[in-house]
Parts: structure tokens; C-alpha cells; sequence
């Protein structure tokens, strides 16, 4: 399988800042990546698919860029609303995988 | 608009079985794979497979093959998960979450079900 790495594992930042989120595959997955976006005691939300386009609805501070086995999600200016945790899946292959997560916590 | 709707928190004890629903609404049934993952307490994301509910094929994790099993009913828009042998760490909330792209196995999950709570104890 697959293996997805995220870092940090953990982010303490504050309003307004721009955050940057790194996910690793352990071989080339082309764009075939996505990013959820999870609060506590919810169901994950998806953010971007395809490593760079932005679902509907989700806002444009968010945005995602990458390829081959290198990827990131970066908030352009943090809101309240974004504290949460992060995670990036790959779909290259029919056993899809999850990174680590990433929280993202107020400073 | 697009509804997944699960079924009730379940209590097993080791060894037993548990089947999980998952309702479909407001997309047609069988144009959109079905992934099942899981969520153990304070933990990340674990996929477990996917079935095809237009002709019932499904792909397990290699971590869950033996053990897992999914199915649809056509009729009512319903996919299930059930899963065997429970031990502790099967103890997790389990989602039901519906492929993005009509038609396409391994993809992104645009749709999530509100998670069904599966504890394992004696």
C-alpha cells in the first residue's frame, strides 16, 4: 500500500496567519490527492481534490498544490472557523490511504 | 440535495458481528461507488473498501479482507458494512462516505454519512 505522511502533526497558530500543511507519499501518486478538513465529532469535509481544485463551496484561502510525491494545503489567512484537523488521502491506487492528520490549534 | 444516513451506535461483545446501514438519498443509487472508513477514538482516517452498488463488486483493504463485508440493496438505496470477529480495537465510528466522480472506484469521498459509533467490549 501506499503510505501517506503528514507534517507537522500539530500546528499552533493564530488568526490571520498563513498556514502550511505537508503530506508525503511513499511513491508517486501524480495528482491523485485530496484534503478533508475534520472538527470534533463530525464527519470529515472534503476540501480539494485532484491535489489542487478547490471543492465547491469551500472558501479560497484554501488552497492546495503538488505532485508526484510531494503535496501541500496552505491557508491563506487563518479564520476561526479553520482550527481543525487535516487530512490528506491519496487515490492513485484502488486501496485508497489516509495521512496522519494535522491539528490545527489556536496559539 | 445528496443524504447519507446511517444506522444507530451498536454494542458488541468480542467475537460477535456488526452490520452497519447506510441510506442513500438525492443522487442516483447506483451511479457512485461507496467507501467505508473508520475513525478509532482520538485517531485518523483508516479506509476499509468500497463496493459499487450498481453491481455489488467491492475492494477491501488488504488489512480487513476475511473479516469484512459489503453489500447493497438496490431497492431501498442502501449499502451495508459488517464486519466480523470484533475485538476492542475495532471500537471506532465507522462512515459511510460516497465517491465524488460518478462512476470512477478510487476517488475522492464528496459525501460523508454522520458516522455510526461501534463499541466493542465484554
Amino acid at each position: 500500500d501506499i503510505q501517506m505522511t503528514q507534517s507537522p502533526s500539530t500546528l499552533s497558530a493564530s488568526v490571520g496567519d498563513r498556514v502550511t500543511i505537508t503530506c508525503r507519499a511513499s511513491q508517486s501518486i501524480s495528482s491523485w490527492l485530496a484534503w478533508y478538513q475534520q472538527k470534533p465529532g463530525k464527519a470529515p469535509k472534503l476540501l480539494i481534490y485532484k491535489a489542487s481544485s478547490l471543492e465547491s463551496g469551500v472558501p479560497s484561502r484554501f488552497s492546495g498544490s503538488g505532485s508526484g510525491t510531494e503535496f501541500t494545503l496552505t491557508i491563506s489567512s487563518l479564520q476561526p472557523d479553520d482550527f481543525a484537523t487535516y487530512y490528506c488521502q491519496q487515490y492513485n491506487s484502488y486501496s485508497l490511504t489516509f495521512g496522519g492528520g494535522t491539528k490545527v490549534e489556536i496559539k | 440535495q445528496v443524504q447519507l444516513v446511517q444506522s444507530g451506535a451498536e454494542v458488541k461483545k468480542p467475537g460477535a458481528s456488526v452490520k452497519v446501514s447506510c441510506k442513500a438519498s438525492g443522487y442516483t443509487f447506483t451511479s457512485y461507488y461507496m467507501h467505508w472508513v473508520r475513525q478509532a477514538p482520538g485517531q485518523g482516517l483508516e479506509w476499509m473498501g468500497i463496493i459499487n452498488p450498481s453491481g455489488g463488486s467491492t475492494s477491501y483493504a488488504q488489512k480487513f479482507q476475511g473479516r469484512v463485508t459489503m453489500t447493497r440493496d438496490t431497492s431501498t438505496s442502501t449499502v451495508y458494512m459488517e464486519l466480523s470477529s470484533l475485538r476492542s480495537e475495532d471500537t471506532a465510528v465507522y462512515y459511510c462516505a460516497r465517491g465524488l466522480i460518478a462512476a470512477r472506484p478510487n476517488g475522492p469521498a464528496g459525501y460523508w454519512g454522520q458516522g455510526t459509533l461501534v463499541t466493542v467490549s465484554s
